[in-house]
């Protein structure tokens, strides 16, 4: 198992332009979160997604969007790249949780991203 | 390269002794709490978790010591290796989401 994957590594951007960051996992998680990870802070969580089909905002959503068309892939997507949104970016999954147990998170090795 | 460790608490110390790692969270209706580690360069992986019913849990060289009273969880690392240097994160779960709330995060550096 590949566990989860993410796509670019790293990607220099021009204020304005747009991209798409890809996350694979091959767990058959129901989960799939999406965080951003900047110096000197922990993970803040932009969107996450609870099943195929399905997206929900998380702590810092704004000038992000994503799309879960299939199980194993989430889609994170910068329509209009600010200096801001440049960090590191990480991906997980996890099985489905419940109130009665914590499934862990597992994560991918993150997408470098600046913006000029 | 830049690092995520910048800025963030750190403790240093020798190999072979035991390290504690300390996170104060907010949230009293927190009902788990979760430790991960990352090293450099990569994603955070799990090391442990801890049940808000519970006030300890072990692993391998690795305890998790929770005190709801004063919103307090610990990490103890015992016999610590120079592979344990990595950054920490104390992480939160409740208040009616599944979903973990990281902490800043502790940078421990072992030397040899």
């Amino acid at each position: 198992n590949a566990g989860v994957t993410q796509t670019p590594k790293f990607r220099v951007l021009k204020t304005g332009q747009s991209m798409t960051l890809l996350c694979a996992q091959d767990m058959n998680h129901e989960y799939m979160y999406w965080y951003r990870q900047d110096p000197g802070m922990g993970l803040r969580l932009i969107h996450y997604s609870v099943g195929e089909g399905t997206t929900a905002k998380g702590e810092v959503p704004d000038g992000y969007n994503v799309s879960r068309l299939k199980k194993q892939n989430f889609l994170l997507g910068l329509e209009s790249a600010a200096p801001s949104q440049t960090s590191v970016y990480f991906c997980a999954s996890s099985q489905q949780d419940s109130w009665t147990a914590y499934n862990e998170q597992f994560f991918g090795p993150g997408t470098r991203l600046t913006v000029l | 390269g830049e690092s995520v460790g910048l800025h963030l608490p750190t403790l240093s110390v020798q190999e072979g002794d035991n390290s504690i790692i300390n996170c104060a969270y907010s949230n009293s209706a927190s009902d788990y709490f979760i430790w991960y580690k990352q090293e450099s360069g990569k994603g955070p992986q799990f090391i442990i978790d801890i049940r808000s019913n519970m006030d300890k849990r072990q692993g391998q060289r690795v305890t998790v010591l929770l005190n709801k009273t004063v919103k307090h969880l610990s990490l103890q690392i015992a016999a610590t290796q120079p592979g344990d240097s990595a950054v920490y994160f104390c992480a939160e779960r409740g208040g009616g989401s599944y979903i973990p709330t990281f902490g800043r995060g502790t940078s421990l550096i072992v030397h040899p």
